[in-house]
């Protein structure tokens, strides 16, 4: 199957800095990614849908001048924490759909980012 | 507003013994089911969705638009399916965006 990628795995960070994850699908063109936010033991929240090219989507209650999101080419979404504080330590993953296969195909995720704010 | 419901945050069975993890959902059209597997320090990956009508390593799930459930089950567990499952739901015109239940772990003990 496809392959998305994210980078870092994990990071930490002092509070008030910002942080910058990327996502890359690697063997394919991906025009939609969407970013999810993982709390402990609890299921994962969409945050915000990027797309190639124009602004982000973003859910009810997830602030986008927090979370900046750039989707600058076909194979890679940003997502970059500003002003990082420990309640935004979480683990967020994003996934994407090969376009090219089709509408009804699965969607494929990266391994997550384990962010920290200390 | 779409929702999906996984009533049971553990589930704990013995090697050999069935198993149901159970998934509910509400939305107001026709939707498309999923479940996703997550094993220990692996991403999470599609286990099954309910237009393939398969089953994959033994596990099959049928939609029932009647109770608008999407159950997991499988007959005889396996130490190796010890994992967190989740159930998600794509509506249409949603822009493939997932909705995901809170997850059940599975713990299949010997």
């Amino acid at each position: 199957g496809a392959v998305v990628s994210q980078h870092p795995s994990w990071v930490i960070c002092k509070s008030g800095t910002s942080v910058k994850i990327e996502c890359r699908s690697l063997d394919f063109q991906a025009t939609t990614m969407f970013w999810y936010r993982q709390f402990p033991k609890q299921s994962l929240m969409l945050m915000a849908t990027s797309n190639e090219g124009s602004k982000a989507t973003y859910e009810q209650g997830v602030e986008k001048d927090k979370f900046l999101i750039n989707h600058a080419s076909l194979t890679l979404s940003t997502l970059t924490v500003t002003s990082a504080h420990p309640e935004d330590s979480s683990f967020y993953i994003c996934s994407a759909r090969d376009p090219g296969t089709g509408e009804n195909t699965e969607a494929f995720f990266g391994q997550g980012t384990r962010l920290t704010v200390v | 507003a779409q929702r999906v419901t996984q009533p049971e945050k553990l589930l704990s069975v013995f090697k050999g013994a069935p198993v149901e993890l159970k998934c509910n959902y509400s939305y107001s059209g026709s939707p498309e089911l999923f479940w996703y597997v997550q094993y220990s320090r692996q991403r999470l990956q599609l286990l099954l969705r309910h237009i393939s009508r398969e089953s994959i390593k033994g596990f099959t799930a049928d939609l029932n638009k009647g109770e608008t459930s999407f159950h997991l089950k499988k007959p005889f567990a396996q130490e190796e399916d010890s994992a967190m499952y989740y159930c998600a739901l794509k509506g249409l015109g949603a822009g493939n965006m997932l909705t995901f239940g809170g997850g059940t772990r599975l713990m299949v003990k010997p």
